[in-house]
């Protein structure tokens, strides 16, 4: 079946870093990719989206392209503040409408 | 306005109880979901209905019973409580025609702990 993996955390950065968090997919045909965000105690919020390859979604300062050739959608920031330390979740709507999660990459963001 | 809206918050129980779990969204959706959250933060989807009807329903134990009363609310209840079940459970809600562009909409979550 469709399935997500993402690297795993934590992932420990200083203030103004750069971020990357890779997230490769498996499908059938090609479909919706997400990256959802979970704040600390909170729930996840929808971060990025891209429908079809080459789009890119961006959203505050974060931006992923849906490579159909390497079945990426790696997530970066070019900059990160300690307010984005969250758990960061790739996902995909596989071909019954499942949004399927990869199992998550924590961030710290330190001063 | 929340969008997708969860209670309680926080559950803390005895094993063997039964408890429930409720959940509404205002979003005009017509499909909610219940998924559980491990503590390795572990996201698995339990059940899906679609305008009332049950449409997913993955390899839950059977203690789990999801109600959908109208398509705008999506009940979860648990008997015979277990420690295992500790878990954060969040509800969510999407268009089913709309998913591949807009994703589903989440609660904020119940954090669910059986001692």
């Amino acid at each position: 079946g469709d399935s997500v993996t993402q690297m795993e955390g934590p992932v420990t950065l200083s203030e103004e870093a750069f971020l990357t968090i890779n997230c490769t997919y498996t499908a059938t045909g090609y479909p919706s990719l997400f990256w959802y965000v979970q704040y600390p105690g909170e729930g996840l919020q929808l971060l990025l989206k891209a429908t079809k390859a080459d789009d890119k979604g961006s959203n505050k300062g974060f931006e992923a392209t849906y490579r159909k050739e390497t079945t990426s959608f790696h997530l970066e920031k070019g900059s990160v503040q300690v307010s984005d330390s969250a758990v960061y979740f790739c996902a995909l709507i596989d071909s019954w409408g499942k949004l399927q999660f990869g199992a998550g990459t924590q961030v710290v963001v330190t001063p | 306005d929340t969008a997708v809206s969860q209670t309680p918050k926080y559950l803390v129980t005895q094993m063997g109880n039964d408890k429930s779990i409720k959940c509404e969204q205002n979003l005009g959706h017509d499909t909610m979901y219940w998924y559980k959250q491990d503590s390795k933060k572990f996201l698995k989807i339990m059940f899906s209905y679609n305008n009332k009807e049950l449409i997913i329903n993955e390899t839950v134990p059977n203690r789990f019973s999801p109600k959908s009363p109208d398509k705008a609310h999506l009940n979860l209840h648990i008997n015979s409580l277990e420690l295992g079940d500790s878990a954060v459970y969040f509800c969510a809600s999407a268009m089913a025609d709309r998913v591949e562009y807009y994703g589903y909409t989440f609660g904020s979550g119940t954090r669910l702990t059986v001692v």
